[in-house]
């Protein structure tokens, strides 16, 4: 157990459909993390919450809508997504995005697959 | 631009056959060097945190190291269950993590 739960383990979804990625932290964090990971590359940062407060989009497409209610929770809002939107999604939490950088902690993460 | 470079992309080794895995980075105003390890089907898992050239640390048989321009991963008499992915990433100015692509690790018995 990483402290960080991410629901669901796997999605299959129509291009046209709308479905959200659920991330749930039980470590006491305030920064929450989603990160895109395919194949053969880095992983890729998309966004960045601290204290609730979105402090970081990285020319994310607008397919792609994050919410973050409190500092426990984060959801990924999918819709209209394209096939190379196929990969696993994480997510993970850090106690905040200070100055000094400290580790993030990751979720098993989303297996996304767009038909 | 920050970047990390991971190498070699893939290792294997024979079980207690030491070896090292490096990274190379470029990031501006390096606040810490961090490893990973990624096992197939789960997400990366926290092993060390580096904040200054000259500092290690250890955990059973991986010793981790950083200069100002690159860190290493040292396996010592590694096992089968030692084989994942070692990912590693440089934190940089705004909080972010750049990461390399990794390093396939495989340990045979």
């Amino acid at each position: 157990e990483t402290g960080v739960t991410q629901t669901p383990r796997h999605l299959v979804m129509g291009m046209t459909n709308k479905k959200s990625l659920k991330c749930e932290q039980h470590l006491g964090h305030n920064a929450m993390y989603w990160y895109k990971q395919s194949a053969k590359k880095p992983l890729e940062l998309m966004f960045v919450y601290n204290f609730k407060e979105q402090t970081e989009n990285n020319s994310v497409p607008s397919r792609f809508s994050p919410e973050c209610p409190n500092s426990s929770h984060l959801f990924l809002h999918l819709h209209t997504l394209q096939p190379e939107d196929s990969a696993l999604y994480l997510c993970a939490s850090s106690l905040s995005t200070g100055n000094s950088n400290q580790p993030q902690h990751f979720g098993d993460g989303t297996r996304l697959s767009i038909l | 631009e920050d970047q990390v470079t991971q190498s070699p992309e893939a290792l294997r080794l024979q079980e207690g056959e030491s070896s090292s895995l490096n990274c190379s980075y470029t990031v501006s105003g390096l606040r810490g060097l961090f490893w990973y390890r990624q096992d197939p089907g789960k997400g990366p898992e926290f092993l060390f945190t580096l904040y200054s050239a000259g500092e290690e640390k250890e955990k059973e048989r991986l010793k981790a190291t950083l200069t100002k321009k690159e860190s290493f991963l040292h396996i010592t008499a590694p096992k089968p269950e030692d084989s994942a992915t070692y990912l590693c990433a440089g934190g940089g100015s705004q909080g972010n993590l750049i990461f390399g692509k990794g390093t396939k690790l495989s340990v045979k018995p």
